[in-house]
């Protein structure tokens, strides 16, 4: 069954930690994504990678980062620099070739701070 | 860089209606405009999309126009049905090769009441 996975489904964490929000997808895309969904401000990009161990910033990078250390798999680290973490967060992976520019989306991750 | 704007935030309508969503961006350099239904609780997926070559383009109930002069465009459903209930994201890019950087709209909730 393809697709794209995030865990955990729901986190909830203290002021001051990081935490690493998983994303795995088995769709053999190069280009992986991260967006942050507020209430009435849409989706708001990240990261986003389009060949392992590359990435770039998004719209707003500040207080997060990245890995790609494999093509199936892009974390997303909340670090304790990020203001304002508590929000839905979105992965999303794409092919980078041939005439289709459809993300696919996981479920995403609701991240809570206490 | 790129911004999107979308009107309205909110859209209730009767069974049977039409409803209309508009967008605007602001680089002249996006080609690619997708539209993407979120139901509640659930990934946002692709319901739509239209690229920088064609005016218009429809997919049964749903279509979407695109002005490139004015730099607008708008998806619109005919003959609504409550499972269209949803909030509906616009989005733009520009999309030659590699990877796909989307920036949303923020998003129209639509309430459709039988």
């Amino acid at each position: 069954d393809g697709g794209i996975t995030q865990s955990p489904k729901y986190l909830f964490r203290k002021e001051g930690q990081n935490v690493t929000l998983s994303c795995e997808q088995n769709l053999n895309h190069d280009a992986m994504y991260w967006y942050r969904q507020d209430p009435g401000q849409g989706l708001r990009l990240i990261y986003y990678s389009q060949i392992v161990n590359d990435f770039q910033k998004g719209d707003i990078a500040e207080g997060y980062s990245v890995s790609r250390e494999k093509k199936e798999s892009f974390p997303l680290t909340v670090t304790s620099a990020q203001k304002n973490p508590t929000a839905f967060y979105l992965c999303a992976s794409g092919r980078t070739s041939g005439n289709t520019g459809e993300l696919f989306f996981g479920e995403g991750s609701r991240l809570t701070v206490l | 860089g790129e911004n999107v704007e979308q009107h309205p935030s909110t859209l209730s309508v009767q069974e049977g209606d039409s409803a209309v969503i508009k967008c605007t961006y602001s680089d002249s350099a996006s080609n690619y405009f997708p539209w993407y239904k979120q139901e509640l609780g659930k990934r946002p997926q692709l319901i739509i999309d239209i690229r920088s070559n064609v005016g218009e383009k429809k997919d049964q109930r749903i279509a979407v126009t695109l002005n490139k002069t004015a730099k607008h465009f708008s998806l619109h459903i005919t003959e609504t049905q409550p499972e269209d209930s949803a909030v509906y994201f616009c989005a733009a890019s520009s999309l030659s090769g590699g990877y796909n950087k989307l920036i949303f709209g923020a998003g129209t909730r639509l309430a459709v009441h039988p």
